[in-house]
């Protein structure tokens, strides 16, 4: 039973470009969300998603977007990026939007230059 | 009112010590505190959670205690081992519609031979 898989490991970009990350949900699991790592901090909740839509959004500018497939995976946006937005992206899936437990993939490593 | 505060930013401790990680939390809406362990490169893993109506939870060496009127939590590591050098974190959620993690800045753990 695979877990939550993302894609790519690392990203290198530069100032002002624009990135795509993808996740696939653990077997099951219909609800994806999406949290920021600084280095050295906690994760930051960006959004979640669930029936295809964006139910939550954290305290992140519109650059930040997504979406989220009928098979449940889903991919995060971000554009003109920024140096601040060098970080791991982590992607979590659950079951049910009222689940709690969130089973976490290894994360997206980006370096904006 | 959303943050989670945790301490100490980092702790060494001998093999078979018992390090002790403490969290506090403001908003009374948490219902629902789970502590995840990461090692780098990789995303953090559930280790134990606890709800506020239990005082003290244990999995294994691991050992959640819930102290719901001081609105802290802590994690206790027995008999700890090389192999749990990693970073912890807890984090909070509110049961029940969108759910978002609410996490700490983290502890790294260093346990020595």
């Amino acid at each position: 039973d695979a877990g939550v898989t993302q894609s790519p490991t690392h990203l290198i970009k530069t100032r002002g470009q624009q990135v795509t990350l993808r996740c696939s949900p653990k077997s099951g699991h219909d609800t994806v969300s999406w949290y920021q790592q600084a280095l050295g901090q906690g994760p930051q909740f960006i959004f979640q998603y669930y029936e295809e839509e964006e139910r939550q959004r954290g305290n992140f500018p519109d650059r930040f977007s997504g979406h989220q497939f009928p098979n449940y995976s889903s991919e995060l946006n971000v554009n003109a990026l920024l140096l601040g937005d060098s970080a791991l992206y982590l992607c979590a899936s659950s079951l049910g939007f009222l689940q709690n437990i969130q089973y976490f993939g290894a994360g997206t490593r980006l370096s904006v230059l | 009112q959303q943050q989670v505060k945790q301490s100490p930013q980092s702790l060494i401790v001998q093999k078979g010590g018992i390090p002790i990680i403490n969290c506090a939390y403001e908003n009374t809406a948490f219902d629902y505190f789970p502590w995840y362990q990461q090692f780098p490169g990789k995303g953090p893993a559930l280790l134990i959670a606890i709800r506020p109506d239990v005082s003290e939870k244990k999995e294994g060496r691991f050992t959640i205690s819930f102290n719901k009127s001081a609105k802290q939590f802590s994690l206790h590591i027995m008999d700890s081992q090389p192999g749990d050098s990693a970073t912890y974190f807890c984090a909070a959620i509110i049961s029940g519609g969108y759910n978002k993690l609410i996490f700490g800045a983290g502890t790294r753990l260093a346990v020595h031979p």
